[in-house]
């Protein structure tokens, strides 16, 4: 099955520097990647999600890159701010059947003023 | 609003009871999914279903059971067989199962002693 590795497991940064989490996945034909932001004791919620067809994909201060042939993608922050501060998951599945996100294990962003 | 609840948000059993975690959506989505949390673990799936009256187990079945009576509703027992069931559980819905958008409730802490 998939299998999905994150680093940093822990990230501290001052506010207004940028911020990379990056993860790796195994099975070559996952074709979905989504980052998910989770705030303590709540529920994750989607920031931004890539797919295999896209390289590059931005949304104001967050972006996402993709490199399949690799096998890795990133989470880039810029500008950060102390409401950045949280857990950040990885996920990554595809298209058939049964398929479900392979998650990986986080990565705690601290932002300090 | 549309979105997922989960209800009790904490959760508190005796070993050796069985005990049911709410979960039910009202965005009409087809795939629903039961996930654990633990510290530095990420977000492991428990189980999973595409469809009404269809469920499929995911990487930590064992100990925890299901039902999907209606498309609204996928609750998840937690049984005595569950050697470890103090963690923080969330439910997520899709549209469909594979590279779509999971959608989070907030989360039940279960605690037991």
């Amino acid at each position: 099955g998939e299998n999905v590795e994150q680093h940093p497991s822990t990230l501290s940064v001052q506010e207004g520097d940028s911020a990379v989490i990056k993860c790796t996945y195994s099975d070559s034909a996952s074709n979905y990647f989504p980052w998910y932001k989770q705030e303590l004791g709540k529920g994750p919620q989607l920031i931004i999600d890539i797919r295999s067809n896209v390289g590059e994909k931005k949304d104001q201060r967050i972006a996402v890159t993709l490199n399949k042939t690799a096998k890795h993608f990133s989470l880039h922050i810029t500008e950060t701010q102390p409401e950045d501060s949280a857990v950040y998951f990885c996920a990554a599945s595809k298209d058939s059947g049964y398929s479900t996100l392979t998650f990986g294990k986080g990565t705690m962003l601290l932002v300090s003023p | 609003d549309g979105g997922i609840t989960q209800s009790p948000k904490y959760l508190f059993r005796k070993e050796g009871q069985n005990v049911t975690l709410s979960c039910e959506q009202n965005l009409n989505h087809d795939a629903m999914y039961w996930y654990r949390q633990d510290p530095g673990q990420g977000l492991r799936l428990i189980y999973y279903s595409q469809i009404v009256n269809d469920f499929q187990k995911g990487d930590i079945a064992e100990g925890y059971s299901v039902s999907r009576e209606k498309k609204e509703s996928f609750p998840l027992t937690v049984t005595s067989a569950q050697k470890n069931p103090t963690a923080f559980y969330l439910c997520a819905s899709s549209i469909s199962s594979g590279s779509y958008e999971q959608y989070f409730g907030p989360g039940t802490r279960l605690t037991v002693t």
